[in-house]
């Protein structure tokens, strides 16, 4: 079955970087469209960021443009999220999604979830 | 655009509940709505999408519709059960990016 397993959080000082990585199984990995999400401490959930199956396009919420970079290594299967320029708000649990659809029509539909990788943004 | 949900709802078992969620601008139409479920502690699943689509696995007692008329779409949960407490968003998405709504936190009691 479809799995999506996030790693790569932990605590980061404001102002610093970190990568987060989600590792696919059960699917064709180069033939979906992946999301990453985010969810604050108490908060709801923040959709962050879409990259297409070829990784040629992407889309990012305004909150994290600029610094936030996300990106896909076909060959190895790999989903990634570079976080440059921490903030505190930032701070959140961070999943990554696979939409239901293979190949690419500019949607957000969300039908498959990892179980998170959380990130703390503190001094 | 926003998509406007209740705080909170609460109902009995065996009951059915409908939340509803309102998009702000432009028509709830133009783009798909989804619906997904988060139990405390765990993460998201989604239980609709495309408006109404069901994946593998989740129960029939779940439903999602659209109205136009009042520009909104709506989740509806027969046969309550208490398992089906859990924090419920709505997610639609514009221009190629993502929009939730701000959480339902449904009691079932």
């Amino acid at each position: 079955q479809v799995q999506l397993v996030e790693s790569g959080g932990g605590v980061v000082q404001p102002g610093r970087s970190l990568r987060l990585s989600c590792t696919p199984s059960g699917f064709t990995f180069s033939s979906f469209a992946l999301h990453w999400v985010r969810q604050a401490p108490g908060k709801g959930l923040e959709w962050v960021a879409v990259i297409s199956y070829d990784g040629t396009k992407n889309y990012y919420a305004d909150s994290v443009k600029g610094r936030f970079t996300i990106s896909r290594d076909n060959s190895n299967n790999t989903l990634h999220l570079q976080m440059n320029s921490l903030r505190i708000e930032d701070t959140a649990v961070y999943y990554c999604a696979r939409d239901p659809s293979s190949g690419w029509a500019g949607r957000v539909i969300l039908a498959f979830w990892g179980q998170g990788t959380p990130v703390t943004v503190s001094s | 655009f926003m998509l406007t949900q209740p705080h909170s709802v609460s109902e009995s078992p065996g009951k059915t509940v409908t939340i509803s969620c309102t998009r702000s601008s432009g028509s709830i139409t133009r783009n798909y709505v989804q619906w997904c479920q988060q139990r405390p502690g765990s993460s998201p699943t989604t239980i609709i999408y495309e408006d109404r689509q069901r994946p593998s696995g989740v129960p029939d007692r779940f439903s999602g519709s659209i109205d136009s008329s009042s520009n909104s779409a709506s989740l509806t949960i027969s046969g309550l059960k208490t398992e089906d407490e859990a924090d419920y968003y709505c997610q639609s998405y514009d221009n190629g990016r993502g929009v939730f709504g701000g959480g339902t936190k449904l009691t079932v009691l």
